[in-house]
Formats: C-alpha cells, structure tokens, sequence
C-alpha cells in the first residue's frame, strides 16, 4: 500500500494567514492526488483533484501543487469557514489510501 | 442534485455482519462514468478506503478488508449495499457512501455511525 503522511497534524493560525499543508507519498503517485475538507460531524469535501485542479464551487483561495511523491494545499487567505480537518488521498493505485489529516485551528 | 443516504442498523453483535445500504436520489447509479464507494472513519480517526462497484457489478476491494467485504449493487432500487462480516470492535466506525470519478469521491452522504458492541 502505498503511505500518505501529513505534516502538521495540527496547525494553528489566524484568520487572513497563508496556510500551507504538506503530503508525501511512499512513492511515486504521479499527480493523482486529491484534497478533501472535513468539518467536525460532517463529511469530508472534495476541494482539489488531479493535483491541482480545483473541484467546481471551491473558492479560489485554495490551491494545490506538487507530483510524484511531494504535494501541497495551500489556502492563501484563510477565512472563518476555513477551520476544519484537511485529508490528501493518493489514487494512482489501488488500494486508494488517504494522510491521517491535518487540523487546522484558530490561533 | 445528486443525494446520497446510509442506513442500517447502528450497533451490531461482535463477530455479526455488519450491513449498509446507500441509496442514490438525483442521478442514476447507472451512470458509466462513474463507481460507487464506501469509506469509513473510525471515532477521531482518519478515513479508510473499504472498496468500490461499478454499475455492472465489478468491484475492487481493500486487500486489508477484502475477506471479510462484499458490496452489491441494485440498479432497479438506485442502490449499492455493504456487508463486513466477522466484526470486532475495531470496526466501530462512521460509514459513508460516496460517488467517485476517476476514483476522486465529489459526492458522499451523510454518513451514519455504526458500533460494535454486545
């Protein structure tokens, strides 16, 4: 299987900060990764796909990089709706695995 | 708008099958392009892949849990089901439904808590 691992797990930050979130894979998933946002009792969201595409209606202040083994989310301006628990999954080959997720806090 | 919704029993006997069923409202699961999944989430825990179907019945299973998983899909009801047999507690988990293209999940539903306990 192939390993996701972010960085941080917990992240604390203010509104109207660049927030940036890190996935790396245990090798190689080419740019087939996605990003999801999940609010606490809620399912997760789809934000980005494919690396860095951004999945229909997602504000544009998020943004993903990255291919191969390294990626990242950022959220250039982060807003009140922002806070939530953010998870990277990899779907270059089965079975598709996802990070254990980062949390991102109000400062 | 595409509708996805879990339901099944919330507390199952330790070593039973667990059985859920999504039914998708606004689309149909028909679709060619795209297959149907379950994922779970275990109490403050992250998300865990159990496996796929497509509409014609292939299906492609976490190795993980593949022994002990079957999902089946209804096309005349616009469901898709999941059976898990042998639970422990370690099963304990919030289970969602979702849609996937090119194995992204853009739709899930609400999830709904299962717990196994006697």
């Amino acid at each position: 299987d192939i390993q996701m691992t972010q960085s941080p797990s917990t992240l604390s930050a203010s509104l109207g900060d660049r927030v940036t979130i890190t996935c790396r894979a245990s090798q190689s998933v080419s740019n087939w990764l996605a990003w999801y946002q999940q609010k606490r009792g809620k399912a997760p969201k789809l934000l980005i796909y494919q690396a860095s595409s951004l999945e229909s209606g997602v504000p544009s202040r998020f943004s993903g990089s990255g291919s191969g083994t390294g990626f990242t989310l950022t959220i250039s301006s982060l807003q009140p709706d922002d806070f939530a628990t953010y998870y990277c999954q990899q779907y270059n080959s089965y079975p598709w695995t996802f990070g254990q997720g980062t949390k991102v806090e109000i400062k | 708008q595409l509708q996805l919704q879990e339901s099944g029993p919330g507390l199952v006997n330790p070593s039973e099958t667990l059985s859920l069923t999504c039914t998708v409202s606004g689309g149909s699961i028909s679709s060619s392009d795209h297959f149907w999944g379950w994922i779970r989430q275990p109490p403050g825990k992250g998300l865990e892949w159990i496996g796929s179907i497509y509409y014609s019945g292939n299906t492609y299973y976490n190795p993980s849990l593949k022994s002990r998983v079957t999902i089946s899909v209804d096309t005349s009801k616009n469901q898709f089901s999941l059976k898990l047999s042998s639970v422990t507690a370690a099963d304990t988990a919030v289970y969602y439904c979702a849609r996937s293209l090119a194995a992204v999940f853009d739709y899930w539903g609400q999830g709904t808590l299962v717990t196994v306990s006697s």
